[in-house]
């Protein structure tokens, strides 16, 4: 089984509307990380939201985690063309070392 | 702002070579990683280094790699024999602790291609 998969795999949407986001995961965490990845570039941090948070904002980014579910979403709002990227959830494994990454969303955002 | 940084961000080579990627953390972090993404697939863990030693690797990090920290503030990492399915981009990370909370800082990437 995986940890962290999201969904949808493509998202299409034209500036200006909302993105949504979803992300599952499998083990107990301690939080939950989004991060953005434009094409064939590095990895930027996003949002932190720990597992005692339900809701948390970060400009334009709003994220959810609901722990009873092992589920997340990530809401952007107000999507522009450079929004366009892959986004991904990740989690920490129990030792703390390791992130694990699902597969990710690719979001396309049409001007 | 500091940030991660790699060299080379694009490493071509022939099956059976040795390659050694480079990386530059975060000069404070005393946490460092290496993950790897095949084109179209997830990002995967493959080893974190603290202490000068290994903390965790994947099944992947398999003998013919190897991770180092020549001095103090390089990163690397070392494939032996490279095989056409290493071909992937290279991502290092740093953080400066481990455990939760944890956010780790990526690099830019080294893009690796094995022919």
């Amino acid at each position: 089984s995986q940890q962290g998969e999201e969904d949808p795999q493509a998202l299409s949407i034209q500036e200006g509307e909302n993105a949504t986001m979803n992300c599952s995961y499998k083990t107990s965490i301690n939080n939950l990380q989004w991060y953005r990845q434009n094409s064939g570039r590095g990895l930027v941090h996003l949002i932190l939201i720990r597992s005692n948070e339900r809701e948390k904002h970060s400009g334009r980014l709003r994220v959810t985690l609901d722990t009873s579910k092992k589920s997340s979403s990530l809401l952007i709002t107000a999507s522009r063309a450079a929004d366009t990227a892959s986004y991904f959830c990740a989690t920490l494994n129990t030792g703390g070392f390791k992130t694990i990454f699902g597969a990710g969303t690719r979001l396309f955002v049409k001007a | 702002e500091p940030e991660v940084t790699q060299t080379p961000s694009h490493q071509v080579t022939q099956m059976g070579q040795e390659v050694i990627l480079r990386c530059v953390p975060i000069s404070n972090h005393l946490y460092f990683y290496w993950y790897r993404q095949i084109l179209g697939q997830k990002v995967e863990f493959l080893v974190s280094f603290y202490n000068n030693e290994i903390s965790e690797k994947s099944e992947i990090f398999d003998d013919q790699f190897s991770v180092e920290r020549p001095d103090g503030s390089n990163f690397t990492l070392k494939i032996r024999s490279t095989k056409l399915e290493d071909s992937a981009m290279y991502f290092c990370a740093s953080s400066e602790t481990s455990g939760s909370p944890l956010t780790q800082y990526f690099g830019p990437g080294t893009r690796l291609t094995v022919l």
